[in-house]
């Protein structure tokens, strides 16, 4: 298997709702990564997970909470978002994050529109 | 902080050509990666090729080779013998190896146009 997934593929939420967007990945990668994308831009990076840690935090708002509840699983949690929130959220994976890089497995997305 | 710059919003190419797509960084480090991934509107990031800094001979895979210029800070890609499958928006990637600061930074991507 060498594919990240990611559910659901796109999502509309309220600004009062509470949704969560799911990766998971079975290559046996250390390094877990959500990354946020509005259209026609680069992906903004969000929240690093290594080895199941929490390692780098963009200072997202609180409104954005990660989880990382095994090696093969990255939820993001989503609570009292803005309009501003909607965009593509992309969730990657590798080996390691360290020196060595053999490059990220990006999964397809989440498209997340909030009304 | 290292930037990179890509100063080709958009790109057309005829089917079975070949074009090349320019990308400059600034970074004071030696030691680091760069990358070339490829976004379809499928919207998955897709690694294309990949060069390590300390490595002077330049990436080839399949159609994609790379023109690795480390003193111009300069890393273009070029894709010969073009197929409509090779539209997409193409980001170029510096990444750091400096302990602690391994994350990705992107250039603002190329919309590459491939003309049947």
């Amino acid at each position: 298997d060498t594919e990240v997934t990611q559910t659901p593929k796109h999502l509309v939420m309220g600004m009062t709702n509470k949704k969560s967007l799911k990766c998971e990945q079975h290559m046996g990668h250390r390094a877990m990564y959500w990354y946020k994308q509005k259209a026609k831009k680069p992906p903004e990076l969000m929240f690093v997970y290594s080895y199941e840690k929490l390692s780098i935090n963009e200072s997202v708002p609180s409104r954005f909470s990660p989880e990382c509840p095994n090696s093969s699983l990255l939820n993001l949690h989503l609570h009292a978002l803005q309009p501003e929130d909607s965009a593509l959220y992309l969730c990657a994976s590798s080996q390691e994050h360290s020196r060595n890089s053999y490059g990220y497995t990006f999964g397809s997305g989440t498209r997340l529109t909030v009304v | 902080a290292q930037t990179v710059t890509q100063s080709q919003p958009e790109m057309s190419v005829q089917e079975a050509e070949t074009v090349t797509l320019s990308c400059t960084y600034d970074t004071s480090e030696s030691d680091y990666y760069l990358f070339w991934y490829k976004q379809p509107p499928s919207r998955q990031m897709i690694l294309v090729i990949r060069q390590e800094a300390y490595k002077q001979q330049n990436a080839t895979e399949n159609r994609f080779s790379v023109n690795f210029q480390k003193a111009a800070k300069s890393f273009s890609l070029k894709i010969s013998d073009s197929q409509l499958g090779d539209a997409a928006m193409y980001f170029c990637a510096y990444r750091s190896q400096t302990s602690g600061t391994y994350k990705y930074i992107f250039g603002t991507g190329t919309r590459l146009k491939v003309l049947a």
